[in-house]
């Protein structure tokens, strides 16, 4: 059963803690992404990678971090750099770069305290 | 700069009858747009999409139209159904070598029995 795994859905944090969200998909997708969604927002692009061992900041990668060392696993790390962490986020993927349809998780919900 | 827009926070309608949600975009690369459908705390599902060089696309009871002069695009859903009650997203690519989407701030359908 193919799909993309997010976890934990839920995770507290203190403040000036770095915390790392797990993204895993087994849909053999060459492309990922990282977005934060906020109430009444949008989702934002804060990194995404068209390749293993590539990636490039989205619109708001400030305070972030990711990692693409397997197709399968693009981790996120919220460094405590990042203002405001508390925040839904999605982790997504797609066929390949240039393709538009993005399969999403169901999302990760972190708390700092 | 906000590129994609839906300027309707909610809309409620009742079952049975059409619903209509509507998006404005700002940038006339956009080669491509997309709505999603998200309930609470999961990530969003790929509903339908259409290409700039179309100006309608329907699946079922969606369908999706495009005004390019206008930059509106526009998803009709009838008839309505209580299980289409959720946040509706449009996004918008403008392809190349990254298919990164921009997206929306949503609109909350709530389709009344």
């Amino acid at each position: 059963d193919g799909g993309i795994t997010q976890s934990p859905k839920y995770l507290f944090r203190k403040e000036g803690q770095n915390v790392t969200l797990s993204c895993e998909q087994n849909l053999n997708h060459d492309a990922m992404y990282w977005y934060r969604q906020d109430p009444g927002q949008g989702l934002r692009l804060i990194y995404y990678s068209q390749i293993v061992n590539d990636f490039q900041k989205g619109d708001i990668a400030e305070g972030y971090s990711v990692s693409r060392e397997k197709k399968e696993s693009f981790p996120l790390t919220v460094t405590s750099a990042q203002k405001n962490p508390t925040a839904f986020y999605l982790c997504a993927s797609s066929i390949r770069q240039g393709y538009n349809e993005q399969f999403f998780g169901p999302g990760t919900r972190l708390t700092v305290l | 700069d906000q590129q994609v827009k839906q300027n309707s926070p909610s809309l409620s309608v009742q079952e049975g009858r059409i619903s209509i949600l509507n998006c404005d975009y700002t940038n006339s690369m956009f080669d491509y747009f997309l709505w999603y459908k998200k309930y609470p705390a999961e990530g969003p599902t790929f509903l339908i999409s259409i290409s700039s060089i179309k100006d309608k696309n329907e699946d079922g009871r969606f369908t999706v139209f495009l005004n390019k002069s206008a930059k509106h695009l526009s998803l009709h859903i009838v008839p309505s159904q209580p299980g289409d009650s959720a946040v509706y997203f449009c996004a918008a690519s403008y392809g190349g070598a990254t298919n990164k989407l921009i997206f929306g701030t949503g609109t909350l359908l709530a389709v009344q029995p």
